[in-house]
């Protein structure tokens, strides 16, 4: 198993650009999130989907989209890039087996690092 | 969801055994307590996770008294590679789709 898997790995934009920054995991997982790392922060919920078709809002989710069609992919878009959002992004996926289990682990992709200027 | 509070930094030796406190007060029946580790340039990587007394692994040992208001997370002997940031999750039974990273401690092993 690759695990998660995030494409690029670096990449710098200009302002007002877009671009899409690509999710996959191969562990057949129906929970995905996308985190945004600011340096020296935490990591910050952006989106999430529970599972095909459904996606919803994290806790910093302006300047993003989302789609999830299939249970593999993740796709992060950003339509106008804008210096706030240089940060480092990371995937991540985690299988829920519904109530009476604990918090599913998350496994994480190695990130991709954004700069805008 | 309950508040996390950890120490910002932690300075250690190779081989002694490092304890780290978080506080979560307002913890909630279904709450679980997990800790991850971040390595520099990489995502975040499950330690262990506990819903109350001890739990231990290959890795670490998690103590949870009983009034779960806080948890200590133990890494026995740590070594150089042990250097990284350590951060408290508290959240509901279910997936951890509303899971917050604070600002995590950042461990730093000397030699």
């Amino acid at each position: 198993n690759a695990g998660v898997t995030q494409t690029p790995k670096f990449r710098i934009l200009k302002i007002g650009q877009s671009m899409t920054l690509q999710c996959t995991q191969d562990m057949n997982h129906n929970y995905m999130y996308w985190y945004r790392q600011d340096p020296g922060m935490g990591l910050k919920l952006i989106y999430y989907s529970v599972g095909a078709g459904i996606t919803d809002k994290g806790e910093v989710p302006n300047g993003y989209n989302v789609s999830r069609s299939t249970t593999e992919d993740f796709p992060l878009r950003l339509e106008l890039a804008a210096p706030s959002q240089t940060s480092v992004y990371f995937c991540a996926s985690s299988y829920s087996r519904g109530s009476g289990a604990g918090q599913e682990t998350q496994y994480f992709g190695p990130g991709t690092r954004l700069l805008v200027l | 969801l309950a508040k996390t509070t950890q120490p910002i930094s932690m300075d250690s030796y190779e081989g002694q055994e490092v304890n780290i406190t978080c506080s979560h007060n307002n913890i909630a029946t279904n709450d679980y307590i997990t800790w991850y580790q971040q390595f520099p340039s990489q995502g975040p990587r499950f330690i262990i996770q506990g819903y109350k007394t001890k739990v231990t692994n290959e890795v670490a040992s998690l103590f949870i008294p009983a009034d779960r208001k806080s948890s200590t997370l133990s890494l026995p002997r740590v070594s150089l590679s042990d250097t990284a940031v350590y951060y408290c999750l508290v959240g509901p039974r279910a997936a951890g789709n509303k899971l917050t990273f604070g600002g995590g401690t950042r461990v730093l092993v000397k030699p």
